[in-house]
């Protein structure tokens, strides 16, 4: 089946530090791809999505691209601030009906 | 705009029992899913709903259900609970469109249910 992977944490990092948190997927057929962001207490939210292949995603300083050839989407982000610090979830989807696969979750902590 | 809305936000239940939880999805969203999450297993799919439909489902036990009413809010439903349903259970809404799968899940803060 479907899976995603993502480098464990948690990620410490001064502010103003440059961010990649590594992403890679298994999946059969065209999947899009997606990173979510979930600051403590609260729900998910769509940080950035790519939908092909060489797409890049990008939104608030972060990017990320569709790599087929390495099946990755790697989310990098240049000057991170305190306010970045939060688990970032990898994840695809495949059909309609809104079923995510998601990555296990990445915490970063940036610290001041 | 309102965003989704669970309820309640914090639940205790005894083994066995049974629990319903509740989202209200943004208005106009006609799509409603459910996820699990856990330390142990991260964040599961469980079903979604789509015009009172169930359109997808996730592998998880027959004792998790749910359904989705006319407005779109939709409520599962756990029964027989046990230790390993303790979980943050969370709801996301969208337009739903079934040609667009990219269509983003707006997420709603969850409901946290400890099973003792």
């Amino acid at each position: 089946g479907d899976s995603v992977t993502q480098m464990e944490g948690p990620v410490t990092l001064s502010e103003e530090a440059f961010l990649t948190i590594n992403c890679t997927y298994t999946a059969t057929g065209y999947p899009s791809l997606f990173w979510y962001v979930q600051y403590p207490g609260e729900g998910l939210q769509l940080l950035l999505k790519a939908t092909k292949a060489d797409d890049k995603g990008s939104n608030k300083g972060f990017e990320a691209t569709y790599r087929k050839e390495t099946t990755s989407f790697h989310l990098e982000k240049g000057s991170v601030q305190v306010s970045d610090s939060a688990v970032y979830f990898c994840a695809l989807s495949k059909a309609a009906g809104n079923k995510l696969t998601f990555g296990g979750g990445t915490r970063v902590l940036v610290k001041p | 705009k309102a965003g989704v809305t669970q309820t309640p936000r914090y639940l205790i239940k005894t083994r066995g029992q049974q629990v319903t939880l509740s989202c209200s999805p943004i208005s106009g969203h006609r799509s409603v899913s459910w996820y699990q999450q856990t330390p142990g297993q991260g964040l599961q799919f469980l079903f979604e709903y789509f015009s009172e439909t169930q359109r997808n489902k996730g592998n998880f036990p027959g004792r998790f259900s749910g359904r989705q009413f006319s407005n779109s809010r939709s409520e599962m439903n756990v029964s027989t609970l046990e230790l390993g349903d303790s979980a943050l259970y969370l709801c996301a809404s969208s337009r739903g469109d079934s040609a667009d799968y990219n269509s983003p899940l707006h997420f709603g803060n969850g409901t946290r249910l400890t099973v003792t």
